[in-house]
């Protein structure tokens, strides 16, 4: 069974640190994995999605990496901002047609 | 429409009545997913639909809770017989692509609250 795990779950940081999320799953035998945003009371906003055949893609500030075969991804946010702050939730897929197994977020805090 | 609808955004029912929570999909997109997000829980999956085969009902927690979807496009979750525990976010997604392409929208979500 696929999980996945996201430590810390929450995080404060002063604006204009870059930042460093982890996502660890302990399934390899995945199609892609997502990171997701959501802010209170929101639904989920896709940041990034990175394949099974990629390493890492990169979207205005935001690079997300992925080591399959140690079950590991990052979220790197540079130059952070407080309208960073958010739930950052990372989930695999692991069927082709299949639901995402979600981790449980990390919370930042970005402070001005 | 331009993103995943769903509706309403908040219901509040009492405990033993029945609910339904509806999912409008980004026009074209062939697969439907119902996740439910609990306080401390995060997300969990309910319910997969993939076009014409036959949905994938694995997540469902209890035969209370059932979904449709009518013409390969709306769905519509029910609870019947609503429990407190029942009280969580309903989210709703859709997909164009299947494997590794396979982006998963999302709704803003439904939240149930029980009582």
């Amino acid at each position: 069974k696929q999980e996945v795990t996201q430590i810390p779950a929450a995080l404060s940081v002063p604006e204009g640190e870059n930042l460093v999320l982890n996502c660890s799953f302990t399934d390899s035998a995945i199609y892609n994995l997502q990171w997701f945003r959501q802010d209170p009371g929101k639904g989920l906003t896709s940041l990034l999605l990175i394949q099974s055949s990629q390493r890492e893609q990169t979207s205005g500030r935001l690079n997300a990496s992925l080591d399959k075969s140690s079950g590991r991804s990052t979220l790197y946010i540079a130059a952070s901002q407080p309208g960073d702050s958010a739930t950052y939730l990372c989930a695999v897929l692991t069927g082709a047609n299949s639901k995402l197994t979600f981790g449980k977020g990390i919370t930042l805090s970005v402070r001005p | 429409g331009a993103g995943v609808s769903q509706s309403p955004s908040n219901k509040v029912t009492e405990k033993g009545k029945d609910v339904e929570l509806r999912c409008d999909p980004i026009s074209g997109h062939t697969a439907l997913y119902w996740y439910r997000q609990s306080l401390g829980q995060g997300l969990e999956f309910l319910i997969y639909f993939q076009g014409n085969s036959a949905p994938d009902k694995s997540g469902l927690p209890s035969d209370r809770f059932s979904a449709e979807r009518t013409g390969g496009s709306v769905s519509t979750l029910t609870i019947q017989r609503t429990q407190q525990e029942d009280s969580a976010v309903y989210l709703c997604a859709s997909s164009l692509y299947s494997g590794s392409k396979n982006i998963q929208y999302f709704g803003a979500g439904t939240r149930l609250s029980v009582l």
